[in-house]
């Protein structure tokens, strides 16, 4: 079973804060994805990565940046928390031999 | 069916009936289409997907059916249990690197 684990179920911060969102998958999938999934928007991508320090912009990349240093691994960075990035983050893995993704449990990240 | 607004369409059904929930997808180009489910506080769970080369699918207790010629998607549910009660929503493979669009969801309510 394909396994995606992210580092916290619940994240509490101030605005201003620096945020780290981890994500890790252990089934060797070489595209990793970010969303975040508000009520009435569905989910919407902020970034993917197709591979090892790859990574490309998705539809709402605006303040948010990531990072991928190893293959199981991708995180998401918020430079300076803001109140409008309240949201649910969804962490999607996919191998690049098909099309499906499989989805972490969700951060839902409330920015004070 | 799928819509996009603050309020997700629900979709009411007496445990032990069969549902069917609708999506309208957009790109007739869509190659490959999903279906997941989103319990309360968790990340979508993976259910069944289907091909454009593919009218039906079948799969434990699900089906999906895929009408290309008026670019719609449906998912029955055989005999439906409580716990079948969440969030359901498509995605269509807009992109060759696996880029998902998803649609805004159907609520299930199942009712005993």
């Amino acid at each position: 079973d394909v396994k995606v684990t992210q580092s916290s179920r619940y994240l509490v911060k101030r605005t201003g804060e620096k945020v780290f969102l981890e994500c890790v998958q252990d089934m060797d999938h070489e595209n990793m994805f970010w969303y975040r999934q508000d009520p009435g928007l569905g989910l919407r991508l902020i970034y993917f990565s197709y591979d090892v320090k790859m990574k490309e912009k998705g539809d709402i990349p605006e303040g948010y940046s990531v990072s991928r240093e190893k293959k199981e691994r991708f995180s998401l960075i918020l430079e300076s928390a803001s109140t409008n990035q309240t949201s649910m983050y969804l962490c999607a893995s996919r191998s690049s031999r098909v099309d499906t993704q499989y989805f972490g449990p969700g951060t839902r990240l409330t920015v004070l | 069916g799928e819509s996009v607004g603050l309020h997700l369409p629900t979709l009411s059904v007496q445990e032990g009936d069969n549902s069917i929930i609708n999506c309208a997808y957009s790109n007739s180009a869509s190659d490959y289409f999903i279906w997941y489910k989103q319990e309360s506080g968790k990340g979508p769970q993976f259910i069944i997907d289907i091909r454009s080369n593919m009218d039906k699918r079948q799969g434990q207790r699900v089906t999906v059916l895929l009408n290309k010629t008026v670019k719609h998607l449906s998912l029955q549910i055989a005999a439906t249990q409580p716990g079948d009660s969440a969030v359901y929503f498509c995605a269509e493979n807009k992109a060759s690197w696996g880029k998902l669009q998803f649609g805004a969801g159907t609520q299930v309510v199942v009712t005993p």
